[in-house]
């Protein structure tokens, strides 16, 4: 398996369960953040995204929250099951940057 | 099927010994990237390339080369591989740069290098 797990914060919930997963960011410029959902020996994966001008996204059992004021994002997985087990980072990127800042990233693990 | 590929996925060297992770999309992308993830630190971008011809440095560039001689390549060049470049290698692809598209990540490329 990876070693990317090690080290991170994890989060720890039931099948069913509703999960929250926080990020905070560190550009108050960023105007543009994004999810991605990383599987063991897998590549990241986009979930959700959101840009500034927003506070709040939903996707498909997922809904992105962010809080420009205490530069704070969230992600919300509803009913969490097995196979959301990953790990979770949030990126964020400024207008007119051509690159992302990846958050360290945060473990779920969800039991049957 | 749309992908970015990437070869080796597993690779161990030895100190000093050039070494060429070479990475291939087939979406027509524009805007590809190479990143490194170690535990406890994330994924760090080492180069981006906007389009043919033209890279730049991410935040961890030293050490590494990169090329974009065709739009479907970005192969990442280790001149003079270090015990410190020992990482988890992602290359990604998108439409545009990532403040207006999703990027796809490759499977990932394991380097050791002794």
């Amino acid at each position: 398996g990876e070693s990317v797990g090690l080290h991170l914060p994890t989060l720890s919930v039931q099948e069913g369960d509703n999960s929250i997963i926080n990020c905070a960011y560190s550009n108050s410029a960023s105007d543009y953040f994004i999810w991605y959902k990383q599987e063991s020996g897998k590549g990241p994966q986009f979930i959700i995204d959101i840009r500034s001008n927003m506070d709040k996204r939903q996707g498909q059992r997922v809904t992105v929250l962010l809080n420009k004021t205490v530069k704070h994002l969230s992600l919300q997985i509803a009913a969490t099951q097995p196979g959301d087990s990953a790990v979770y980072f949030c990126a964020e990127n400024t207008a007119g940057y051509s690159t992302l800042t990846f958050g360290k990233g945060t473990m779920l693990l969800v039991s049957p | 099927e749309a992908q970015v590929t990437q070869n080796p996925r597993y690779l161990i060297t030895v100190t000093g010994k050039k070494l060429t992770v070479t990475c291939s999309q087939n979406m027509n992308h524009e805007y590809m990237s190479w990143y490194r993830q170690d535990p406890g630190l994330g994924l760090r971008q080492i180069y981006y390339s906007m389009n043919v011809e033209v890279t730049d440095k991410g935040d961890v560039p030293e050490g590494y080369k990169v090329s974009r001689k065709e739009k479907r390549n970005f192969p990442l060049i280790l001149e003079s591989p270090s015990p410190n470049q020992t990482s988890l290698y992602f290359c990604a692809s998108s439409v545009y740069p990532p403040n207006t598209d999703t990027q796809y990540f490759g499977p990932g490329t394991r380097l050791t290098v002794l």
